[in-house]
């Protein structure tokens, strides 16, 4: 089946600095991937579609400078934290679908970010 | 306003029985719901999903029916087994193209006996 591969699963690091996620669908291609953000015990919440050669679409409320979106080949997105901070401590996971197959969105395990 | 509601944020069965997790929808616009498995730490795996133009879909122990006038669906898992422990996600979206992103529930999480 469809995998995609999320990294890091886990970082740790300070307030002010940036920190990226890769996202790679390892055997198919996605022209379009989801970056979702959970809090414990909350649902998986959107954040933004991630389209491939194009600008990334972000959900209300959800700041694109502060989140910047790549997604420079069918295969890999990237999601950088801009000046990290504490409340940007999250569960944050990918998701992709293969195309041009309609199929179910296949997940990444998530990265877990804390900012200190 | 969330547009997809599990009310119950935790259910034990004993091991052997049917476990059964509800999820409500309010956007009629939906037409295609997906159940999720998620582990701590991990992402959602896919386990099961349903069409609008479908009223029910079996796979193995876990079956998948939707109400639609109700707006409702449930996911029937028999028999339960310890592994089924985890917590459970209810997602829906308007159609199953590339660029459609799914909008998740609060998550159940169940719980099986042994």
């Amino acid at each position: 089946g469809a995998v995609v591969s999320q990294h890091p699963s886990w970082v740790i690091c300070k307030s002010g600095t940036s920190v990226k996620i890769e996202c790679r669908s390892l055997d198919f291609q996605a022209t379009t991937m989801f970056w979702y953000r959970q809090f414990p015990k909350q649902s998986l919440m959107l954040m933004a579609t991630s389209n491939e050669g194009s600008k990334a679409t972000y959900e209300q409320g959800v700041e694109k400078d502060k989140f910047l979106i790549n997604h420079a080949s069918l295969t890999l997105s990237t999601l950088t934290v801009t000046s990290a901070h504490p409340e940007d401590s999250s569960f944050y996971i990918c998701s992709a679908r293969e195309y041009p197959r309609n199929s179910p969105l296949h997940f990444g395990n998530g990265t877990r970010l804390t900012v200190t | 306003d969330q547009q997809v509601k599990q009310n119950s944020p935790s259910l034990s069965v004993q091991e052997g029985r049917i476990s059964i997790l509800n999820c409500d929808y309010t956007n009629s616009m939906f037409d295609y719901f997906l159940w999720y498995k998620k582990y701590p730490a991990e992402g959602p795996t896919f386990l099961i999903s349903i069409s609008s133009i479908k009223d029910k879909n079996e796979d193995g122990r876990f079956t998948v029916f939707l109400n639609k006038s109700a707006k409702h669906l449930s996911l029937h898992i028999v028999p339960s087994q310890p592994g089924d422990s985890a917590v459970y996600f209810c997602a829906a979206s308007e159609g199953n193209s590339g660029n459609t992103p799914l909008v998740f529930g609060k998550g159940t999480r169940l719980s099986v006996i042994a």
